[in-house]
């Protein structure tokens, strides 16, 4: 069975400091994709990125950053200089390869930037 | 480009009822997916329709069904309502159901049974 863990319930930093928020995931398939969503207040889940399993190589764009490392099944996000517009909640979620398309989300992390 | 709509924003409704929730999939989408989200988790699955046909299904109970109609847009039907189905309930969308395609989530229908 597939599973993602996000340890890390809620975040609070002040603007312009890093933050990273972290994700374990746990599936038997040797192909998978993983992905993060944002969901602000509205409640719309906003789609930040999609990895497959077969490319580990980091992804930038802009101040947003992804580290997938598959030999400790992770897939971290890290914000730099972070904004009060970051403020949300966080879900990194996986699908696999077979059957229809379903995403296991974890719990999400709650972000707050504080001014 | 027009996103994925749902309707309506808001509902109550009182246990044993039956509601109808409605979602219009985003221009060139012919895949519907519906989740449940539950105050403070992560959303569940319930099921996908692709081609009017359901072709995945979560673990939820069958008073939990849908349509896909031919313009692609959905609906979810819940029967006999219990208190456990107070959530937000989210519908995306996707081209081809492929299961490495983003999901567009439209803004969800926050459900409340008393």
């Amino acid at each position: 069975a597939q599973k993602v863990t996000q340890a890390q319930t809620e975040i609070s930093v002040v603007e312009k400091e890093d933050v990273t928020l972290d994700c374990v995931y746990e599936t038997r398939d040797t192909t998978y994709y993983l992905f993060w969503y944002k969901q602000p207040p509205s409640g719309e889940l906003v789609f930040l990125i999609r990895r497959n399993s077969f490319d580990e190589q980091n992804e930038i764009s802009g101040r947003y950053s992804w580290n997938f490392q598959k030999s400790t099944s992770s897939f971290n996000f890290t914000i730099t200089a972070s904004q009060v517009v970051d403020s949300a909640v966080y879900f990194c979620a996986l699908s696999e390869a077979q059957g229809a398309q379903k995403l296991v989300f974890g719990q999400g992390t709650r972000l707050t930037i504080n001014p | 480009e027009t996103g994925v709509t749902q309707s309506p924003t808001h509902l109550i409704k009182t246990r044993g009822q039956q509601v109808t929730l409605r979602c219009s999939s985003q221009s060139g989408h012919n895949t519907v997916s519906w989740y449940q989200q539950a105050l403070g988790q992560g959303p569940q699955f319930i099921f996908q329709y692709y081609r009017e046909e359901e072709n995945g299904r979560g673990n939820f109970p069958p008073r939990f069904s849908g349509l896909q109609f031919p313009n692609y847009s959905s609906e979810l039907n819940v029967n006999a309502l219990e208190l456990d189905d107070s959530a937000l309930y989210l519908c995306a969308s996707s081209f081809g159901g492929r299961r490495n395609s983003p999901l567009h989530f439209g803004n969800g229908t926050r459900l409340t049974v008393t």
